[in-house]
């Protein structure tokens, strides 16, 4: 399967929102509401920071949301803080077992 | 609190085979009906999933690279292993192993090793 459509760059100034979308298909997102998001820091490992959709692991601040539509994804973040700075991917559950990772989009804060 | 740790030689030469080994602490890999990948990144780019295992032996690959990857699981030692064939250049990435949130096969991925850097290079 393809990877899933994000923008390659976002940013905002501190204290402001900001929306990354992903894009995929009927087979991916459209499918199933199995979409989850990671942050990931220069020379890190990713950190979940979103799961089905819109639900949040221990310890992530509500800070970031979900949402989906048909078969695009979002990530909002608000209150941009300069720790926010970083790249975040999204993944769906796909068929067959399988999953399927964005391109990526890096976020700025001004 | 699970921690993953991945393994292997940092260098492999074009055409041979790439092996890689996830030790898991902190839990044993055969309880519950967790899920365990091997996820990798070119450097300066993203995230692709190469496959997954469960304890049961049931896996699941990324249709672009299944004729090359093969993931397997030592219950007797808590790791799971990647085996990837046939390496190009295009191999060369940062390799993670992780462990899904939950013991459903939607879960994501959510634990993750720190990375190990593998070169493909004569």
């Amino acid at each position: 399967q393809s990877a899933l459509t994000q923008p390659p760059s976002a940013s905002g100034s501190p204290g402001q929102s900001v929306t990354i979308s992903c894009t995929g298909t009927s087979s991916d997102v459209g499918g199933y509401d199995f979409v989850s998001w990671y942050q990931q820091h220069p020379g890190k490992a990713p950190k979940l920071i979103l799961y089905e959709v819109r639900k949040w692991p221990s310890g992530v601040p509500d800070r970031f949301s979900g949402s989906k539509s048909g078969n695009t994804a979002s990530l909002t973040v608000s209150g941009l803080q300069a720790e926010d700075e970083a790249d975040y991917y999204c993944i769906s559950y796909a068929t067959s077992g399988n999953w399927v990772f964005g391109g990526g989009t890096k976020l700025t804060v001004l | 609190q699970v921690q993953l740790q991945e393994s292997g030689p940092g260098l492999v030469k074009p055409s041979q085979t790439l092996s890689l080994t996830c030790t898991v602490s902190g839990g044993s890999i055969s309880s519950g009906t967790y899920y365990w990948s091997w996820i990798r990144q070119p450097a300066g780019k993203g995230l692709e999933w190469i496959g997954r295992i469960f304890a049961s032996g049931t896996t699941n690959y990324n249709a672009s690279l299944k004729s090359r990857v093969t993931i397997s699981i030592d219950t007797s030692r808590n790791q799971f292993s990647l085996r990837l064939n046939s390496v190009t250049a295009a191999d060369t990435a940062v390799y993670y192993c992780a462990r899904s949130r939950g013991t459903s096969g939607f879960d994501p991925p959510e634990y993750w090793g720190q990375g190990d850097l593998v070169s493909v290079s004569s």
